[in-house]
């Protein structure tokens, strides 16, 4: 069965500094594996996705079979990234997608 | 354009009355339907998905039910709620294409049973 490990519930960090959100996986086969983002009073939406190796927001993720991790990266983080973020995982070729518990990311000005 | 649409918003309901959660989908057709519920430091936990009409994959053993009657309708229900049925409800859609298609979920039911 697969899983998806996010190891912070709350993530603090100041504007400017770095940001790195983890996110652990198992799953035997080759997975699609997603980062999707909540802002306050907004809905649950797609951030990126693996497969398409882009940048959104500032944010990247890189896949590493080797670790099992999908770890989102962002270089100096802004107030704005303020969010709940959620790693998913999509076994190929099914449909059902397993989310972790997610991290809570908090900017402090 | 697609669209999702939850309702309702917030409902309260008391312990041992039915339930049901309406989602529906427009802008595309045949779409992965799922619920799920959000709990706080427990994250999504999957509840139901369908690929198609009348086709339902069940993942967490519980009280509650889901239906897909049209293509692009999906209901949550109950019979009879109990008080651990609480919580925010989740509707969600994946093009049936295969590869990497992301999700895209409505705004959510809070449900409050007293």
């Amino acid at each position: 069965a697969q899983r998806v490990t996010q190891p912070e519930k709350l993530l603090s960090v100041f504007k400017g500094a770095p940001v790195e959100l983890k996110c652990n996986y198992s799953y035997s086969g080759s997975p699609e594996l997603f980062w999707y983002v909540q802002y306050s009073r907004q809905r649950l939406q797609l951030l990126l996705r693996h497969i398409s190796r882009e940048s959104i927001k500032g944010f990247t993720a890189d896949l590493n079979k080797g670790e099992t991790s999908f770890h989102l990266k962002k270089p100096f983080a802004q107030e704005e990234d303020s969010a709940m973020y959620y790693c998913a995982l999509r076994p190929g070729g099914y449909q059902k997608v397993t989310f972790g518990t997610g991290t809570k990311l908090q900017v402090i000005p | 354009s697609q669209t999702i649409h939850q309702w309702p918003a917030t409902l309260v309901q008391p312990v041992g009355s039915p339930l049901s959660l309406e989602c529906t989908v427009e802008g595309t057709s045949n779409p992965n339907l799922y619920w799920y519920r959000q709990a706080a430091g427990r994250g999504l936990q999957l509840l139901f998905y369908s690929v198609g009409i009348g086709q339902i994959s069940s993942e967490v053993p519980q009280n509650l039910s889901a239906s897909r009657p049209q293509d692009r309708q999906f209901i949550l229900s109950s019979k009879k709620l109990l008080l651990s049925d609480s919580g925010f409800y989740l509707c969600a859609w994946s093009s049936p294409e295969g590869g990497n298609q992301p999700q895209h979920f409505g705004d959510g039911t809070r449900l409050s049973i007293l």
